[in-house]
């Protein structure tokens, strides 16, 4: 059941442009939705969450929009730089957390 | 704290083998969880803890999965009888009832990959 989805498996910006990553959700009980951002080798490590009451969170360089109407929510990296070049994960919050299968961000020098 | 550890990070086995993987979680965290990743997909949930209570499990854990957290400390994630669609990357994450944020921040292990021959 894929209750959170990432339609796009990848993404390549130039450096200093703005890089949005996009996710959709099926289930409204959700309460959190959280960015995850991992590296090869590695486990995914948190980046950025927002409550399902918001309609945005902010954190430096990072924004995170939700459109609870829409089921849809976004994460803005403004300036995009090359070490944020890493899979990026959607995840929703309720009883457990479920993943989207991930964006591939490409930030070119 | 060293974070959550996962250990071995690689298990190579043949078909019809046992294998089990070890999660280390953050000392003060008291959720435990275990995805399995496959390439190209996100983590997929499999089961998770409360101290040692195993709160919720996937139908993606067919009864070949056994997983236990004895002591509600470490956890252990046993496959019987591998089959080569197990092969995948298995996470273990720990968390702690809910940040200041409010949201369930998971940290991760860094994975213990399994592959069947």
């Amino acid at each position: 059941d894929q209750q959170v989805k990432q339609n796009s498996p990848s993404l390549s910006v130039q450096e200093g442009r703005i890089s949005i990553l996009n996710c959709d959700y099926t289930n409204s009980m959700f309460d959190y939705f959280l960015w995850y951002k991992k590296y090869p080798a590695e486990g995914p490590t948190f980046l950025i969450s927002i409550s399902s009451i918001k309609d945005k969170n902010e954190d430096g360089r990072f924004t995170v929009f939700l459109n609870k109407s829409a089921k849809h929510l976004s994460l803005h990296i403004v300036p995009s730089q090359p070490g944020d070049s890493a899979v990026y994960f959607c995840a929703a919050s309720g009883d457990d957390m479920r993943f989207g299968a991930g964006t591939r961000l490409t930030v070119k020098p | 704290d060293t974070g959550v550890s996962q250990d071995p990070r690689h298990k190579i086995t043949k078909r019809g083998q046992n294998v089990t993987f070890r999660c280390d979680p953050i000392s003060e965290h008291n959720r435990l969880y275990w995805y399995r990743q496959t390439l190209g997909q996100g983590p997929e949930f499999l089961t998770y803890f409360q101290n040692e209570a195993q709160l919720e499990k996937s139908r993606l854990l067919s009864d070949r999965f056994s997983a236990e957290r004895p002591k509600g400390s470490f956890s252990t994630l046993e496959i019987q009888r591998t089959e080569q669609g197990d092969s995948a990357m298995y996470l273990c994450a720990s968390s702690s009832a809910a940040g200041i944020s409010g949201a369930n921040v998971l940290t991760f292990g860094a994975g213990s990959r399994l592959t069947v021959l």
